[in-house]
């Protein structure tokens, strides 16, 4: 299995412009997630899908992310308008069952400049 | 609420050296599943270890062994011998079963191995 495939690996953009990261997750896995790893705030999770259902969007930061799953092998994760602030690696990952380990994509850095 | 704990923002040993990351958590639930993930200075994620609250056995995996104890609320990894290729920044990490997989991670232990 090729793992949790993220693209892209790298992203600059101009403030206020929308970013979409995208993730395709382990075949056959039923959980996804997408973190947020930053300095000051370290990794925290934005958001969770089982069987592409989004179950917990507590960690998203406020109305102008968004995350869809509009099939079991992929997901996006949408910023619009981008801010300065969103700068940090994203992380998709998946997971088999219910309290399994999760497997992480190489991440995509974002830098909004 | 739940939340991990790992003390040692940084560690710094020389090659052969033994070395102990320690984690402590926090949780209200009696069942739960541990973690540890390494992140080399790649960037990625790496999958060590899982392991569920009922089990408190420790476990060996060639130079790398864990330490549950339920009594302390910790779960600690050690590492022998150490090379220069373990140099990265380990993170512990705790879900509970009641959230799905969840993960609530420490802030991370870089961990510096010196030739």
């Amino acid at each position: 299995d090729a793992g949790v495939i993220q693209s892209p690996r790298h992203e600059v953009t101009e403030m206020g412009q929308e970013v979409t990261l995208r993730c395709k997750p382990i075949s056959g896995h039923d959980y996804l997630f997408w973190y947020r790893q930053t300095m000051m705030r370290g990794l925290e999770l934005l958001i969770y899908f089982n069987n592409n259902v989004p179950i917990d969007d507590s960690g998203m930061p406020e109305d102008r992310f968004s995350a869809k799953m509009p099939n079991a092998s992929f997901s996006t994760l949408k910023i619009q308008p981008s801010e300065p602030r969103d700068s940090a690696v994203y992380f998709c990952a998946s997971g088999a069952l219910r309290g399994s380990e999760a497997f992480f994509g190489q991440g995509t850095r974002l830098t909004v400049v | 609420a739940q939340k991990v704990t790992q003390a040692q923002t940084e560690i710094s040993v020389v090659e052969k050296e033994d070395v102990t990351l320690d984690c402590v958590y926090e949780t209200r639930d009696t069942t739960y599943y541990l973690f540890w993930y390494k992140q080399p200075p790649s960037g990625e994620l790496v999958f060590l270890i899982r392991r569920n609250s009922f089990d408190e056995q420790n476990e060996i995996s060639g130079r790398y062994s864990w330490n549950f104890q339920k009594s302390t609320s910790s779960f600690n990894f050690t590492i022998t011998a150490s090379q220069v290729v373990d140099s990265a920044v380990y993170f512990c990490a705790l879900s509970h079963n009641n959230a799905g997989n969840m993960l609530t991670f420490g802030g991370g232990t870089r961990l510096m191995v010196k030739p």
